[in-house]
């Protein structure tokens, strides 16, 4: 089956500094990918959308400069959380899509901790 | 606006049969589709439906009716393992055909 994956799988960092996680799809090509920010005992809610080549789509409420998404091949997608903040703790978590059957394969996760 | 409502948690015993229910709102439906999340883990896709009807995949069955903007995930012969979190997500069938996901409802599955 389709792989993604994510890297890295924890990080912690210092608040004002910048952090940027990978997005990969291993087997498969992905025109579009997703990106979603889960916090503790709650839903999954998607940050922004990306297609290979251009620029994000980002959802109401969700800050574009500090949320910097970058989808340069069609195997990679980046977020970089800019000036990161206690309040950007939480779970973040991609996915892909296949440009054939539309399905969406979810990356494992990424757990972002801002002290 | 979008809405996609479940029940916030459900307990079960082993070797039971429970639904879980999802009630949507949203501004375009393309299918519903159900997963499953354990903690600290990624979802992990369980079922899809586009027509009305029942689809069934082992213990798992999902229902949708487009009419009634309402489905369910039924889980029979529960296990321990099956103790999660499940979600319903909305397909939409505008843009990107986004996922939109549910509240969410946590199952605690008992000895």
């Amino acid at each position: 089956g389709a792989v993604v994956s994510q890297h890295p799988s924890w990080v912690i960092c210092k608040s004002g500094t910048s952090v940027k996680i990978e997005c990969r799809s291993l087997d498969f090509q992905a025109t579009t990918m997703f990106w979603y920010r889960q916090f503790p005992k709650q839903s999954l809610m998607l940050m922004a959308t990306s297609n290979e080549g251009s620029k994000a789509t980002y959802e109401q409420g969700v800050e574009k400069d500090k949320f910097l998404i970058n989808h340069a091949s069609l195997t990679l997608s980046t977020l970089t959380v800019t000036s990161a903040h206690p309040e950007d703790s939480s779970f973040y978590i991609c996915s892909a899509r296949t440009s054939g059957s539309g399905e969406q394969f979810f990356g494992p996760g990424t757990r972002l901790t801002v002290l | 606006g979008q809405s996609l409502e479940q029940p916030s948690e459900v307990t079960a015993v082993e070797g039971a049969i429970v639904q879980i229910n999802c009630t949507y709102q949203t501004s375009g439906f393309y299918g519903l589709s159900w997963y499953q999340q354990h903690d600290g883990g990624a979802p992990t896709f369980l079922s899809y439906n586009a027509l009305d009807g029942l689809e069934e995949t082992g213990r798992f069955s999902s229902f949708l009716s487009r009419s009634d903007s309402y489905g369910y995930l039924l889980l029979q012969e529960l296990q321990m393992k099956d103790s999660a979190s499940y979600f319903c997500a909305v397909k939409e069938n505008t843009g990107f055909q986004k996922l939109v996901f549910g509240t969410g409802t946590r199952l605690l599955v008992s000895p």
